[in-house]
């Protein structure tokens, strides 16, 4: 079974660039997250969707980020325009629908690391 | 809210030696526990977790962690550590409605020959 696929892996721009982020979730996997982990941190919740729904974007900075998530499948994260802080990886994880007992289990994608120049 | 605060940053020690990794959760409501490792260039790997049951959780690969709910601990131990466990690890908590993992700063574990 492919687990969460992230692309690209590594992505280096300049300041006020705009760079997108897509993530594949598990296949059956309805929750899907996006989340911010800054070197030496532990990561940071940045986006949730359920299915569509995206049920918890309290921590996502919307003056530069938005995340879609269409078809309730794949999803994209994008950054306009970017600045030096956003310089850190984003990860993408995946879970089974609320109600389910696998549900608190999240599997996370490698991530972007993204380089803000 | 909840918080979670991994007491060491950095943990050196020795192949076959034993080691503990310390991590003390604040919530103010029943929580679910989780560790994670983190190895060079890859995504987190849930490690164990802790839903409910037996307050000793053991993953496959010889750790173990646990529960402690008057400390508000959840620490992770292994009696003989190799070569391969060097990564960092992190531990994670959320409240039972689920959906949102709060983060330790992470541990970083380096085993030595």
């Amino acid at each position: 079974e492919a687990g969460v696929v992230q692309s690209p892996r590594y992505k280096i721009i300049e300041k006020k660039q705009p760079v997108a982020f897509w993530c594949n979730p598990i296949s059956g996997h309805n929750t899907l997250y996006w989340y911010l982990q800054n070197l030496g941190q532990g990561p940071e919740l940045l986006i949730r969707y359920e299915n569509e729904e995206a049920v918890d974007d309290s921590q996502l900075p919307k003056d530069r980020f938005s995340a879609e998530r269409l078809k309730g499948v794949d999803s994209t994260l994008k950054i306009q325009p970017a600045e030096l802080g956003d310089s850190a990886v984003y990860l993408c994880a995946s879970s089974l629908d609320r109600g389910t007992s696998s549900y608190n289990e999240q599997f996370f994608g490698p991530g972007t690391r993204l380089t803000v120049l | 809210a909840q918080s979670v605060t991994q007491l060491d940053s950095q943990v050196p020690v020795f192949e076959e030696a034993p080691v503990e990794l310390r991590c003390n959760y604040s919530s103010s409501v029943s929580v679910y526990l989780f560790w994670y490792v983190q190895y060079p260039n890859q995504g987190l790997q849930l490690l164990l977790k802790y839903l409910s049951g037996s307050t000793l959780v053991e993953s496959i690969n010889g750790f173990e962690a646990e529960f402690n709910k008057s400390q508000t601990s959840f620490h992770l131990r292994k009696p003989s550590v190799h070569i391969s466990d060097t990564a960092e690890y992190f531990c994670a908590v959320s409240d039972h409605g689920g959906g949102k993992l709060i983060f330790g700063q992470g541990t970083e574990l380096s085993v030595k020959p």
